[in-house]
């Protein structure tokens, strides 16, 4: 089952504050967290685990709610180099094989 | 500086080819992948290997076959190719832990 992710959208300005959610129906074992600039091809942000432990990058934050099913994602005081589609991936075999991603957040972050 | 390269960024071909996309990796992962990049529908695997000689059939594989002879190449084959196998191609490497997918820049696809 897919991920469902919210907003699909949004539109921010540069300082602004935004959160990404990504919801699963199934129990997750971790979340992985990428963005996709136009035309390029998705970077690693980073992986939430179940047990609390994360990996990504200091200037990302995020949550991984086990109880709910459900990451969010953290941006503050965004940049222009923010901008982008934001996927998460959902790994819901504990395996790290066959991640299930969602349809993606585009953000932009204008001057 | 870790890499995943593509063999082709674009290409084009009739109806009923055979389709060969290249995917090599520099890193030494175990773990390989193959996904399609569709609007509305997002990123979707199509297979993913563990292991040389070793795959997986991810969510679509049907009118797909890959092939993985040695660690660092990874091939995706389309045998007979169609109209709806026009897509963007990404191919994505990791190590077997939980750890980060690193992608290749993608194939456009365009099937006439």
């Amino acid at each position: 089952q897919q991920p469902v992710q919210s907003p699909q959208a949004v539109i921010l300005r540069e300082g602004e504050d935004a959160v990404i959610n990504c919801s699963s129906s199934k129990a997750l074992y971790s979340v992985h967290w990428y963005r996709q600039k136009h035309g390029e091809a998705p970077v690693f942000l980073m992986i939430l685990l179940k047990g609390g432990e994360q990996k990504g990058h200091e200037k990302i934050s995020a949550s991984f709610n086990e109880k709910k099913q459900q990451s969010s994602l953290y941006l503050t005081a965004s940049q222009l180099s923010y901008s982008g589609t934001y996927f998460c991936g959902t790994d819901n075999a504990g395996n790290n094989r066959k991640l299930i991603w969602g349809l993606g957040t585009s953000l932009a972050v204008n001057p | 500086d870790v890499k995943v390269t593509q063999s082709s960024r674009y290409l084009v071909k009739r109806t009923g080819e055979k389709v060969f996309l290249e995917c090599v990796q520099d890193m030494d992962h175990e773990n390989m992948f193959w996904y399609r990049q569709d609007p509305g529908l997002g990123l979707r695997l199509i297979y993913f290997s563990y292991d040389v000689k070793m795959k997986e059939k991810g969510d679509i594989p049907e009118g797909y076959s890959v092939s993985r002879e040695k660690k660092e190449r990874f091939s995706l084959i389309l045998e007979s190719a169609s109209t709806n196998q026009t897509s963007m191609y990404l191919c994505a490497s990791s190590l077997p832990s939980f750890s980060e997918q690193f992608f290749g820049p993608g194939t456009r696809l365009t099937v006439l």
